[in-house]
């Protein structure tokens, strides 16, 4: 099946703890790309990837970090999280970059940090 | 399942009643717009999109309907079912100077439907 997978679904993790949340499809897309989902802002981007080695930030960059070394994976990093970046954040991939109709988004990873 | 919000604005609808979603963008120079549904515990779905170049289209019970001039997206759902109960969100399509073309998202408009 057709699809982009995250890890964990769900994390509570506390201050300043490193974190990584896993990202992976395989449809042999080039784009993927990470949103950040919160009450009444609707889904803000954080970073992009066009392709292997090639990234680039969205809109709400500040801390977080990502790589993509290898296609199919996009982990999104977050070096020492703190509390505003409790959210629920989406993966979503595609052939045609940034175009809407090809996003397959992943079903979502809600992080609380304390 | 993951809740995406608690603020949202909300339609309430009878089953069989035919809905409609607003949307209001702000980019004059979007080219694309799509409609996105999404189901508690699920990221977006695509439903339906349109070019600019276009005022309507329409799919499988949904018709998405352009207005350039005022910047408003709606979604009709005709013969809505308990299954359409999801949140809604526009998205407009920003063609940038680089080639790359950015996705920027409404907030969302959660339809409730009730037997």
């Amino acid at each position: 099946e057709a699809q982009v997978t995250q890890n964990p679904r769900y994390l509570i993790t506390v201050t300043g703890k490193k974190l990584t949340v896993t990202c992976s499809q395989n449809m042999n897309h080039e784009y993927m790309s990470w949103y950040r989902q919160d009450p009444g802002l609707g889904l803000r981007q954080i970073y992009y990837s066009m392709n292997v080695e090639v990234t680039d930030k969205g809109d709400v960059p500040e801390g977080y970090k990502v790589s993509r070394k290898e296609k199919r994976n996009f982990p999104l990093i977050l070096e020492s999280p703190s509390p505003n970046q409790t959210s629920l954040y989406f993966c979503a991939s595609s052939f045609t970059p940034g175009k809407g109709r090809a996003l397959t988004f992943g079903a979502g990873s809600r992080l609380t940090v304390l | 399942g993951e809740s995406v919000g608690l603020h949202l604005p909300t339609l309430s609808v009878q089953e069989g009643d035919n809905s409609i979603i607003n949307c209001a963008y702000s980019n004059s120079a979007s080219d694309y717009f799509i409609w996105y549904k999404q189901e508690s515990g699920k990221g977006p779905q695509f439903i339906i999109d349109i070019r600019s170049n276009m005022d309507k289209r329409q799919g499988q019970r949904v018709t998405v309907l352009l207005n350039k001039t005022v910047k408003h997206l709606s979604l009709q759902i005709a013969a809505t079912q308990p299954g359409d109960s999801a949140v809604y969100f526009c998205a407009e399509n920003i063609s940038m100077n680089t080639g790359f073309q950015k996705l920027v998202f409404g907030t969302g408009t959660r339809l409730l439907v009730s037997p």
